[in-house]
């Protein structure tokens, strides 16, 4: 099974800040990486697909980047509605494993 | 949109069967995945069904427990889960697999989740 890893597991900031979170991958899964976040008490939902395609509706603040091993998503212009949970996730082969997600908390 | 029921508390060696009504889309269509997530923790993939019901993957600790199966004229997925286990206790989420033409995956929408619970 390909195992994921998010750094850091948790981090503070302040609205307006630069934040980047990064995902591993154990082994190339090329692009087929995928981010979501996910609010308290509600389901997630896909931010990022394909390691750097937005999904409709997400505002252009959010990016990601990356091929084979090593992704990142980055906030630009963090908003005070962007604190949540942020998960990674390979669908290059099953089982589409997630990361243990990252918790972006207010500073 | 999904609409997930079924959820609740059930003892150790219990079953349960969770179901996700679909709406809004051409269900049949489309492959299906069941995602879970216990209490305070992370996210973690169950289970997919082909359109047709004629593939179905499983994560390796609910292999010969979990059933996940859809029945297309009525828009439902289903999770059959036998022999459950306290650490199955999570809210499990129903969610779409979005593929197009360009061969990558994710997962939307999501459903609200159902919560199962195991314990005596």
């Amino acid at each position: 099974d390909i195992q994921m890893t998010q750094s850091p597991s948790s981090l503070s900031a302040s609205v307006g800040d630069r934040v980047t979170i990064t995902c591993r991958a154990s082994q190339s899964i090329s692009t087929y990486l995928n981010w979501y976040q996910q609010k308290p008490g509600k389901a997630p939902k896909v931010l990022i697909y394909a390691a750097s395609s937005l999904q409709s509706g997400v505002p252009s603040r959010f990016s990601g980047s990356g091929s084979g091993t090593d992704f990142t998503l980055t906030i630009s212009g963090l908003q005070p509605e962007d604190f949540a949970t942020f998960y990674c996730q390979q669908t290059y082969t099953a089982p589409h494993t997630f990361a243990q997600g990252t918790k972006l908390g207010s500073k | 949109q999904l609409v997930e029921s079924g959820g609740g508390l059930v003892q150790p060696g219990g079953s349960l069967r969770l179901s996700c009504a679909a709406s809004g889309f051409t269900f049949s269509t489309y492959w299906m995945s069941w995602v879970r997530q216990a209490p305070g923790k992370g996210l973690e993939w169950v289970a997919n069904i082909k359109e047709d019901g004629s593939e179905k993957y499983y994560m390796d600790s609910v292999k010969g427990r979990f059933a996940i199966s859809r029945d297309n004229a009525k828009n439902s997925l289903y999770l059959q889960m036998n022999s459950l286990r306290a650490e199955d206790t999570a809210v499990y989420y129903c969610a779409r697999i979005m593929i197009p033409a360009g061969g990558q995956w994710w997962f939307d929408p999501w459903g609200q989740g159902t919560l199962v619970t195991v314990s005596s």
